[in-house]
């Protein structure tokens, strides 16, 4: 599967949107975007994933480059809940491995 | 209803041992996945099954490391003479599975906390 890159770290404010983002450059036409968060001592939670067209979820939305060299994932409105380590990923298929980096560690204030 | 469930949620071990995890996926994934997680790193993929084969093994690290799904839904990790570098935190994930799109979400487990002292 394809790299992405992405910020170590971010910070938010409560009740504020944030807006993360995710570098794909080498992204085949095939790769599905995929994001997963996880919350301190806790298995990794679906997000959200897209292949061309923007998509909106109840948690989240997600944004997709006309080239789709890059993505952003917005949470319209962050709360301490949503403080995580958020994975951008790429996916050939709709099955098989999940390839994690390194992900985005979102810090949110109170 | 009921999630993916691991047990046992720690296990401490003393290097050479041999340990079993076990994983109960959600009922009806056909799909069951094993990640294994060091500290400050994303998790790393160690095997795929699709019902009772496995389809994707590239990820076990050496043949110390067994994964089994005699019956297509429970699962166990078996790591023999373990080694203080096994230590991580093993988690079990689980999907719909097959190839027609409903398998993009993994359900996660919260994981067996494996300690090699």
């Amino acid at each position: 599967d394809a790299k992405t890159t992405q910020p170590n770290s971010m910070e938010s404010n409560e009740e504020e949107p944030v807006h993360l983002p995710c570098n794909h450059s080498t992204i085949s036409g095939t790769d599905y975007i995929h994001w997963y968060r996880q919350l301190p001592s806790q298995g990794p939670e679906y997000v959200i994933h897209g292949l061309t067209s923007n998509v909106n979820n109840r948690m989240a939305s997600l944004a997709i480059a006309e080239d789709r060299k890059s993505s952003t994932l917005i949470l319209h409105r962050a709360t301490l809940r949503d403080a995580a380590v958020y994975y951008c990923i790429l996916r050939g298929t709709s099955y098989g491995k999940l390839t994690f980096g390194q992900g985005t560690i979102l810090t949110v204030h109170p | 209803g009921a999630g993916v469930s691991q047990t046992p949620s720690n296990k401490v071990t003393e290097k050479g041992k041999y340990v079993e995890l076990r994983c109960d996926p959600i009922s009806g994934h056909t799909a069951l996945y094993w990640y294994r997680q060091s500290l400050g790193q994303g998790p790393e993929f160690l095997i795929y099954f699709q019902g009772t084969g496995a389809a994707d093994d590239s990820g076990l690290p050496n043949d110390r490391f067994f994964a089994v799904r005699p019956e297509g839904s429970v699962s166990t990790l078996k790591i023999q003479r373990t080694e203080r570098g096994d230590s991580a935190v093993y988690l079990c994930a689980s999907s719909p599975g097959g190839a027609r799109g409903s398998g993009h979400e993994q359900f996660f487990g919260p994981g067996t906390r494996l300690t090699v002292l």
